[in-house]
């Protein structure tokens, strides 16, 4: 399976302000998942990353607040802007397995806002 | 009603106990079922996938579907301390679609 590396592991933040969080897989995937988990709440997916074109986002999520980069096939960002206590929570990136049909997730980002 | 529900637990058992996890979801389109295994601090792991209804075992690990009631379970044989975790199961049209998760069960094993 691929091995994703996140980063960073867990930051706190002003509110107001940006924090862009890295995801590196070591090896080229086509498609790559932004997921947000609340205390307590499920996975909840953001957006789909795929290399050179725009993230496709879900319901309830907009580019304005998580705004995605894909530059290549193994590395993608996610932002999350104009931060408020609302956005506390632990994101996740995930990439499809090439070999058992299931994901594989980053370790996280705990971020919290104050 | 939420797609994909699972009591959060916690579930704490004694070491060597069979372990039940449940699920259930709404969607009877759902083809797909996954559980992962998210320890503290961690992402969620994969523990396993079934197509349809079914069972299908992996070692210590049982995932059973029944598509008829919409259920889906997770049996744990003599289960250890390292088992420890919270337990997401996962249901999905299609591999490589968005999945819908649970909110996930916290299990302790107690030695």
């Amino acid at each position: 399976s691929a091995v994703i590396s996140q980063k960073p592991s867990r930051d706190i933040c002003q509110r107001g302000t940006s924090l862009t969080i890295q995801c590196q897989v070591d090896s080229q995937v086509t498609m790559m998942f932004w997921y947000r988990q609340q205390p307590g709440q499920s996975l909840t997916l953001i957006a789909t990353a795929n290399q050179g074109s725009e993230a496709t986002y879900e319901s309830g999520f907009v580019i304005d607040k998580f705004p995605i980069s894909r530059p290549n096939l193994t590395f993608s960002t996610l932002t999350v802007s104009n931060m408020s206590p609302e956005d506390s929570s632990i994101y996740l990136c995930s990439v499809e397995s090439q070999d058992n049909y299931g994901y594989t997730f980053g370790s996280g980002t705990r971020l919290t806002v104050v | 009603q939420k797609e994909v529900e699972q009591d959060p637990g916690p579930l704490s058992v004694p070491e060597g106990a069979i372990v039940s996890l449940n699920c259930t979801y709404s969607n009877s389109a759902f083809q797909y079922f996954m559980w992962y295994r998210q320890y503290s601090r961690k992402g969620p792991e994969l523990l396993m996938y079934t197509y349809s209804s079914g069972n299908k075992e992996d070692g210590r690990f049982t995932a059973q579907v029944d598509k008829s009631s919409k259920y889906i379970s997770l049996f744990i044989r003599d289960s250890q301390p390292s088992d420890s975790a919270t337990y997401l199961c996962a249901a999905g049209f299609n591999y490589g679609q968005n999945f819908v998760f649970g909110p996930g069960t916290r299990l302790s094993v107690l030695p």
